[in-house]
């Protein structure tokens, strides 16, 4: 099956800096790449996903990057702020399965 | 739409008995999952279903059985609590068409379970 592998696991930065967070997938067949994000005690929750048509797709201040042939996605948070301090997950899946195959998580601590 | 729901929010058990976590979603979604996360982890898939009356494995059933009579309802059910059970569950759905890529996964604000 699906292996996703999550870097870092935690991660700090000052506010206004950029956060990158890197995920590594094992299964060239996986084709939609979400990311998560779970405030403490809450429900993951959608902030963007990727498809394997696009190499790169931006909302506001974050970004995905997915590199096929290195089998690779990041997520770029720009000019960060303390409500961006989470836990981010990114997940891998394929046409025609229904795992959402998830990484281990990176928490986020953005320091006013 | 309340969206995706859960109960109850946090539950005790004791080794060896029985209960049913419940999740319910108001949006028409065909897709219905149940993951499970462990501290500091990812979401596990435990089951999953397409659509009212079917329902499959994913990667971490064992323990769990799942039952879907209705789009809008998906139990899972404990039968033989273990600690090793204990977790934060969750329910997620997602709309049924898969070729318009509509692969979202919505989720529910989960059940902390602790197994003692």
């Amino acid at each position: 099956g699906e292996n996703v592998e999550q870097h870092p696991s935690t991660l700090s930065v000052q506010e206004g800096d950029s956060a990158v967070i890197k995920c590594t997938y094992s299964d060239s067949a996986s084709n939609y790449f979400p990311w998560y994000k779970q405030e403490l005690g809450k429900r993951p929750q959608l902030i963007i996903d990727i498809r394997s048509n696009v190499g790169e797709k931006k909302d506001q201040r974050i970004a995905v990057t997915l590199n096929k042939t290195a089998k690779h996605f990041s997520l770029h948070i720009t000019e960060t702020q303390p409500e961006d301090s989470a836990v981010y997950f990114c997940a891998a899946s394929k046409t025609g399965a229904n795992n959402l195959f998830f990484g281990t998580g990176t928490r986020l601590t953005v320091i006013p | 739409n309340a969206g995706v729901t859960q109960t109850p929010k946090f539950r005790i058990l004791k080794i060896g008995q029985s209960m049913t976590l419940q999740c319910a979603q108001d949006m028409n979604h065909n897709y219905m999952y149940w993951y499970r996360q462990d501290p500091g982890m990812g979401l596990k898939l435990i089951y999953y279903s397409v659509g009212a009356g079917i329902t499959d494995k994913g990667e971490v059933p064992n323990g769990y059985n799942v039952s879907r009579s209705t789009t809008e309802d998906f139990p899972l059910r404990l039968e033989l609590a273990a600690p090793s059970q204990t977790s934060v569950y969750f329910c997620a759905s997602s709309p049924s068409s898969r070729l318009a890529g509509t692969d979202t996964q919505y989720f529910g604000p989960g059940t902390r379970l602790t197994v003692l």
